[in-house]
């Protein structure tokens, strides 16, 4: 069974818009961590954001900020004033425990001028 | 600030061949893990390394696949005779943890292509 989803394979924004990214999860740890990481064509993959299972309020880092709907199961990323060099692969990822890191499909964000 | 290192970035071989991933993990970082990315498709988890043995490794990490610390700073993954499916991006990822809560770092990667 798929454990992390992202349903959106590709999204498009304009320039200084916000955009939300899709991703929800399925677990019955108690404990677990959810993790964005950005891949650019260059193929690197960076972390933008992480949120804890109890953690009480929304992750934000600069421009990203994770909408954590605990009950739904759901972690989406949303990037305000969206610029050119956000154009990217964005993957969503979660931890169960001391388990391994599972990755979902991956959404390819577009940010057109 | 610092970061995760790979070496080669691309590596050409034949099947059969036995290749070596370098990777050099944060310095004060204790867990290191290698994932590989097929082509067009998602990141797969291979193995996590901790305290220099594997502590947990995925279905993908069979015989073929070994991880080895020679050193204080390397972290290698050597795959004993390459398969065509080899062929992926490999990525080499480091925490300062194991839990949940505990950041991975990622290196550049190493693009693996065997003919």
């Amino acid at each position: 069974a798929q454990k992390i989803t992202q349903t959106q394979p590709g999204m498009f924004v304009q320039e200084k818009e916000a955009v939300t990214l899709d991703c929800t999860y399925d677990t019955s740890d108690p404990s677990y961590g959810l993790f964005w990481y950005k891949q650019p064509s260059s193929g690197e993959m960076i972390f933008l954001i992480y949120q804890g299972s109890y953690d009480q309020q929304n992750a934000t880092e600069g421009r990203y900020s994770l909408n954590f709907q605990k009950a739904r199961k759901s972690a989406n990323l949303v990037i305000s004033a969206s610029q050119l060099g956000d154009s990217a692969m964005y993957f969503c990822a979660m931890r169960e425990g001391d388990n391994d890191m599972r990755f979902g499909a991956g959404t390819r964000l577009t940010v057109k001028p | 600030e610092p970061e995760v290192t790979q070496t080669p970035s691309h590596q050409v071989t034949q099947m059969g061949q036995e290749v070596i991933l370098r990777c050099v993990p944060i310095s004060n970082h204790l867990y290191f893990y290698w994932y590989r990315q097929i082509l067009g498709q998602k990141v797969e988890f291979l193995v996590s390394f901790y305290n220099n043995e594997i502590s947990e490794k995925s279905e993908i990490f069979d015989d073929q696949f070994s991880v080895e610390r020679p050193d204080g700073s390397n972290f290698t993954l050597k795959i004993r005779s390459t398969k065509l499916e080899d062929s992926a991006m490999y990525f080499c990822a480091s925490s300062e943890g194991g839990g949940s809560g505990e950041t991975q770092y990622f290196g550049p990667g190493t693009r693996l292509l065997v003919l």
